[in-house]
């Protein structure tokens, strides 16, 4: 069975631009969870999504933002971006909503 | 609001030796615990859980934990450390009602000497 995927694992933007990671969760599993981590603050959640919606949120400005689609693919966007945006954004998937989650291997942004 | 204490940023053990990891949590009500481990390079992989019932849990790896609920606290043991076991390791604290919010103690790097 597949694990989760993120794409791209790698990617440098500069300040002020966008950026728009991509996440496919396990087959079967239609939560999707986006974490946050840094040297600094550590791992921080960002939001949740089941079946397309958003059921959870954290403390993160409205430049971050998710879909989910109908295939429980899962996409974050960041606008306007910041040097602390600087991190690696990790995805998770569950079948459980117990916080029993599958990490797939992050993307890796870097903010010039 | 709820928070989890990872007191040891970095832990050194021997080849065979055995190790313990804390873990505290602040909460109301009794929480969901978890213990995660990530690899460099990698994103992060459930070691165990716990829910209610026993509060001694078995997890993979030959790592077990065991809730205090007295002393709000859910530590990581292990008998004999394996080189392979050097990762960070992370606690995490969620909630009924919660989802799949977690919140993740600041973790504790694991080298292992042999």
């Amino acid at each position: 069975k597949a694990g989760v995927t993120q794409t791209p694992r790698y990617l440098i933007k500069t300040r002020g631009q966008q950026v728009t990671l991509s996440c496919s969760p396990i087959s079967g599993h239609r939560s999707v969870s986006w974490y946050q981590q840094t040297p600094g603050q550590g791992l921080q959640f960002l939001f949740e999504y089941f079946s397309e919606t958003q059921r959870n949120k954290g403390n993160f400005p409205g430049r971050f933002s998710g879909r989910q689609f109908s295939n429980s693919r899962s996409e974050m966007n960041v606008s306007t971006l910041e040097l602390g945006d600087s991190a690696l954004y990790l995805c998770a998937s569950s079948l459980k909503p117990t916080g029993e989650l599958f990490f797939g291997e992050g993307s890796r942004l870097t903010v010039l | 609001a709820q928070s989890v204490t990872q007191p040891d940023i970095h832990i050194t053990v021997s080849e065979g030796a055995s190790l313990e990891l804390r873990c505290n949590y602040s909460y109301g009500a009794t929480p969901y615990l978890f213990w995660y481990v990530q690899s460099p390079g990698q994103g992060l992989q459930l070691l165990l859980k716990y829910f209610s019932g026993d509060t001694l849990v078995q997890g993979i790896k030959g790592f077990e934990a065991e809730f205090k609920r007295s002393q709000s606290s859910f530590n990581l043991r292990k008998p004999s450390v394996h080189w392979s076991d050097a990762a960070e390791y992370f606690c995490a604290v969620g909630f009924s009602g919660g989802y799949n919010k977690l919140i993740f103690g600041a973790g504790t790097r694991l080298a292992v000497h042999p």
